[in-house]
């Protein structure tokens, strides 16, 4: 079964780095997924899709901060240098045959 | 721009029925699978349904199998979602999106509209 796992939440510091890590299931470390950011009542965006072999595509008008890679099953988003907008909830979402996934979602706190 | 609004959304009874339409913009709109999302009141996202970008492919997620249609108008740039037989778990803002002309990634959203299933 096709899942992702996505941890509840993360905090960093304002100014610092952070890894936000979404893992696909057993059998599917070759899917590409995406990264989708959601700020308090607003409706989410699409951040990048990261290929499987770690390339990224990102959305349109993402700014450098914001960055993807991959290590077989697991999928990374990093942000640098933290803003106060980047406190939001973090989605990752896959695809399959006959199917569209999402992670449960990070909440990213930014102190 | 690229412009997706959704519309149609509001209170309804159990068992009720209601039509939900995104008007889209600044795109090809024949181009692209489309696809709705919804998301439960202080939840995460959850897939709802896929259409392909002629309409001969639609795929639907099971919680709304047999309950939900997916559909678009190219001619008028605009995607549907009819949704009948409606329960208290389908409570939830709905999203209109835009995948991309090949995958299932989900390139664009709109705002959303909330659905609301109560007596």
């Amino acid at each position: 079964q096709l899942v992702l796992t996505q941890s509840p939440s993360a905090s960093a510091s304002l100014g610092a780095s952070v890894k936000l890590t979404c893992t696909l299931s057993s059998g599917h470390s070759s899917y590409a997924i995406a990264w989708h950011q959601q700020q308090p009542e607003k409706g989410p965006r699409n951040l990048m899709k990261v290929n499987s072999d770690g390339s990224h595509n990102k959305g349109d008008g993402i700014p450098d901060r914001f960055s993807g890679s991959s290590s077989g099953a697991e999928h990374y988003l990093t942000i640098s240098s933290l803003q106060s907008e980047d406190e939001a909830d973090y989605y990752c979402q896959t695809w399959g045959t006959g199917t569209v996934v999402f992670g449960g979602g990070t909440k990213l706190t930014v102190l | 721009e690229v412009q997706l609004v959704e519309s149609g959304g509001g209170v309804v009874q159990p068992g009720g029925s209601l039509r939900l339409s995104c008007a889209v913009s600044g795109f090809t709109f024949r181009s692209y699978w489309m696809s709705w999302v919804r998301q439960a009141p202080g939840k995460g996202l959850e897939w709802v349904a896929n259409i392909k970008q002629d309409g001969s492919e639609e795929y639907y997620a099971d919680s709304v199998k047999g309950r939900f249609t997916i559909s678009r108008d190219n001619a008028r740039n605009s995607l549907h979602l009819q949704m009948n037989s409606l329960r208290a778990e389908d409570t939830a803002v709905y999203y209109c999106a835009r995948g991309g002309s090949s995958s299932w990634c989900i390139w664009r959203w709109g705002q959303g509209t909330l659905v609301t299933v109560s007596s």
